[in-house]
C-alpha cells in the first residue's frame, strides 16, 4: 500500500513570496490533515478535511494560508505572502476516520521550508 | 481541552539499557493515546494506540507502553535500547471530546554505546 505522498520535500523562498506544497493520501482515506511543525516542537494542526469539507481550521492564519482539497483525494496547501515565522516542516497526514474515535493517522515525508 | 505533557526533552541512555519515555496527559474522560517516532527528515511512524482494549500495548520494535488512569499516564518503555532507536518520539491525545490530535513537544532519545 503507498504511503502519503508530498511534493516538494524541500523548498527555499524569500519572505513576501508565495508557495505550494501538495499531498496525496492513502487510497481511500476520508480525513486528511495538514500540520506546520516548527523545530523543536510537535506538530500542531493547521487544517483537517473529511473528504471535499472543512472540519476544523480553527489554528489555520486565514490571512496568509490557504488550503483545498478538490475531489476529496488531493490537496494543496498556499501561504501568500510568506514570513520569515513560516519556516517550518509541513506534515501531510490521512486516516480512514476521524480521530475523535481513535483513528490512526499516517503521515507523509513532510515538506521542509525555509523562508529568508 | 485535551493535552499531553512530555517530561524530558531530551533522554540519553546507553545501548542495551532500558528506554522510559515519559508522557501524561489530561482529558476529562477516557482518551485514545498514541505514540509515534520520527527520524530525521522523515514522517511520523506510529509505534503503538491505546484505544481502552487493553491497558498494556505492545508496538512494534519492541516498545510498549502502558496506560495508567489513576496516573494519567502514558510512559514509553523497552527493555532493551538499540542504535536505531535514536530519535524523537512524540506522545499524542485525541478524543476525549476532542475531535483532533494533540501533540506532546516531544523527547528526543540518543542512545550511546
Amino acid at each position: 500500500e503507498a504511503g502519503v505522498a508530498q511534493s516538494p520535500r524541500y523548498k527555499i523562498i524569500e519572505k513576501r513570496q508565495s508557495v505550494a506544497f501538495w499531498c496525496n493520501p492513502i487510497s481511500g482515506h476520508a480525513t486528511l490533515y495538514w500540520y506546520q511543525q516548527i523545530l523543536g516542537q510537535g506538530p500542531k494542526l493547521l487544517i483537517q478535511f473529511q473528504n471535499n469539507g472543512v472540519v476544523d481550521d480553527s489554528q489555520l492564519p486565514k490571512d496568509r494560508f490557504s488550503a483545498e482539497r478538490l475531489k476529496g483525494v488531493d490537496s494543496t496547501l498556499k501561504i501568500q505572502p510568506a514570513k520569515l515565522e513560516d519556516s517550518a516542516v509541513y506534515l501531510c497526514a490521512s486516516s480512514y476516520g476521524d480521530p475523535g474515535r481513535g483513528e490512526t493517522q499516517y503521515f507523509g515525508p513532510g515538506t521542509r521550508l525555509l523562508v529568508l | 481541552a485535551q493535552s499531553v505533557t512530555q517530561l524530558g526533552s531530551h533522554v540519553s541512555v546507553s545501548e542495551g539499557a532500558l528506554v522510559l519515555l515519559r508522557c501524561n496527559y489530561s482529558s476529562s474522560v477516557p482518551p485514545y493515546l498514541f505514540w509515534y517516532v520520527q527520524y530525521p527528515n522523515q514522517g511520523l511512524q506510529l509505534l503503538l494506540k491505546y484505544t481502552s482494549a487493553a491497558t498494556l500495548v505492545k508496538g512494534i520494535n519492541g516498545f510498549e507502553a502502558e496506560f495508567k488512569k489513576s496516573e494519567t499516564s502514558f510512559h514509553l518503555t523497552k527493555p532493551s535500547a538499540h542504535m536505531s532507536d535514536a530519535a524523537e518520539y512524540f506522545c499524542a491525545v485525541s478524543g476525549g471530546g476532542g475531535n483532533k490530535l494533540t501533540f506532546g513537544t516531544g523527547t528526543q532519545l540518543k542512545v550511546e554505546l
